[in-house]
């Protein structure tokens, strides 16, 4: 149980275009999402906590204009990157936790953009 | 700020020997300690983790030890095998002005055959 998917696994666009990510949650309703971004080598960084049906809080530094979050059930979030650059190029995770109390978060397979 | 520690960054030990990873954490309030295997071009996977009301949790080979008051969790991996080859994150959850997950930078660990 406890299965997290994304889509697309690897993705390829040109500098100025906006390209969507989406992550579900299988088999279980996720009330609270989670977008993280890995550069190589290093560590996942919090960009935006989403909950189901209302905004999305974001992390200092995140322009939260660039990178759209929608949180529109309990089984989907999307991160649309906007006006995408070389720079966003990355590796970009969700995760997903059941309810606000619980601590544990699931992680999807993550999402490789590449901007050119 | 809040801040999570990890060491060492490389760690490199014969099959069958043990292995061990230690964080430090800022934020005395922190109660829930995941941490998480990552294989390359995946995504993290929760693998033991250990809450702040217990000092010590096992799950077969891997084990993890929690000292509230120094502010230090370690992961120990036994009888390691070359599948254990893998880059392991540390995480605390932090309460600030909400709750979040905070990772440490990351241990990257070979098993050698």
């Amino acid at each position: 149980g406890a299965v997290v998917s994304q889509h697309p696994s690897r993705v390829i666009c040109k500098s100025g275009t906006s390209v969507k990510i989406e992550c579900r949650s299988l088999d279980f309703q996720a009330t609270t999402m989670f977008w993280y971004r890995q550069f190589p080598k290093q560590s996942l960084m919090l960009m935006a906590t989403s909950n189901e049906g209302s905004k999305a809080t974001y992390e200092q530094g995140v322009e939260k204009d660039k990178f759209l979050i929608n949180h529109a059930s309990l089984t989907l979030s999307t991160l649309t990157v906007t006006s995408a650059h070389p720079e966003d190029s990355s590796f970009y995770i969700c995760s997903a936790s059941f309810t606000g109390g619980s601590y544990e978060q699931y992680f999807g397979p993550g999402t490789r953009l590449t901007v050119t | 700020g809040e801040n999570v520690e990890q060491h060492p960054s490389t760690l490199s030990v014969q099959e069958g020997d043990s292995a061990v990873i230690k964080c430090t954490y800022s934020d005395s309030a922190s109660n829930y300690f995941p941490w998480y295997k990552q294989e390359l071009g995946k995504g993290p996977q929760l693998i033991i983790d250990i809450r702040s009301n217990v000092g010590e949790k096992k799950d077969q080979r891997i084990a993890v030890t929690l000292n509230k008051t120094a502010k230090h969790f370690s992961l120990h991996i036994t009888e390691t095998q070359p599948e254990d080859s893998a880059v392991y994150f540390c995480a605390a959850f932090m309460k600030t002005s909400y709750d979040k997950v905070i990772f440490g930078p990351g241990t990257s660990l070979s098993v050698i055959p």
